[in-house]
């Protein structure tokens, strides 16, 4: 399988309302969990990193959650605005020196 | 400012040419990166270095060839032995060369094979 997959692979939200976007990953020694924004025909940009040492991390608008026992880590964007829309990625460290991405998900909020 | 330059943006090229991507950074990197991206695929690693004079494949390096003579620059060529080389690739830097740091992208080099 995937080392790393991300669900639902889009997401249409009302503007105001939360989008959440969930990622599992397969390897257990995984230790940094990267969320990328990316906007249409540019590169990706970090919105939001958390390490395997905290559960939760925020930031204005946006959060990280980890589950290291269950392997899985989220995005939480409250009160989302139409700038929201984009292509998000998440990712988590593979072996030594490499990271894995997912395969994205569109968010669309819907003014 | 500092930050990652790909060039060109848009690039055609017939079938069996070689093509190079090329990719710049002024930020005092160590480590640089290759990626594609293809529709509903995610990022795929291709080449990355951690240090000059130095390179490891990634995921997808069939068909492709780098170069890291100096730390600032890291050209990316696509053989005509890549099967299917029309996608969208992405060079990005880091000051960390153990993948738990933060990734600095370019703005794209989109290529296509007619």
């Amino acid at each position: 399988g995937e080392n790393v997959e991300q669900h639902p692979s889009t997401l249409s939200v009302q503007e105001g309302d939360s989008a959440v976007i969930k990622c599992t990953y397969s390897d257990s020694a995984s230790n940094y969990f990267p969320w990328y924004k990316q906007e249409l025909g540019k590169g990706p940009q970090l919105i939001i990193d958390i390490r395997s040492n905290v559960g939760e991390k925020k930031d204005q608008r946006i959060a990280v959650t980890l589950n290291k026992t269950a392997k899985h880590f989220s995005l939480h964007i409250t009160e989302t605005q139409p700038e929201d829309s984009a292509v998000y990625f998440c990712a988590a460290t593979l072996g030594v020196n490499r990271l894995a991405f997912g395969k994205g998900n569109q968010v669309v909020v819907i003014p | 400012d500092g930050g990652i330059t790909q060039s060109p943006k848009y690039l055609f090229r017939k079938e069996g040419q070689n093509v190079t991507l090329s990719c710049e950074q002024n930020l005092n990197h160590d480590a640089m990166y290759w990626y594609r991206q293809d529709p509903g695929q995610g990022l795929r690693l291709i080449y990355y270095s951690q240090i000059v004079n130095d390179f490891q494949k990634g995921d997808i390096a069939e068909g492709y060839s780098v170069s890291r003579e100096k730390k600032e620059s890291f050209p990316l060529t696509v053989t005509s032995a890549q099967k299917n080389p029309t996608a969208f690739y992405l060079c990005a830097s880091s000051n960390s060369g153990s993948g738990a740091g933060e990734l600095f992208f370019g703005e794209g080099s989109r290529l296509t094979v007619l």
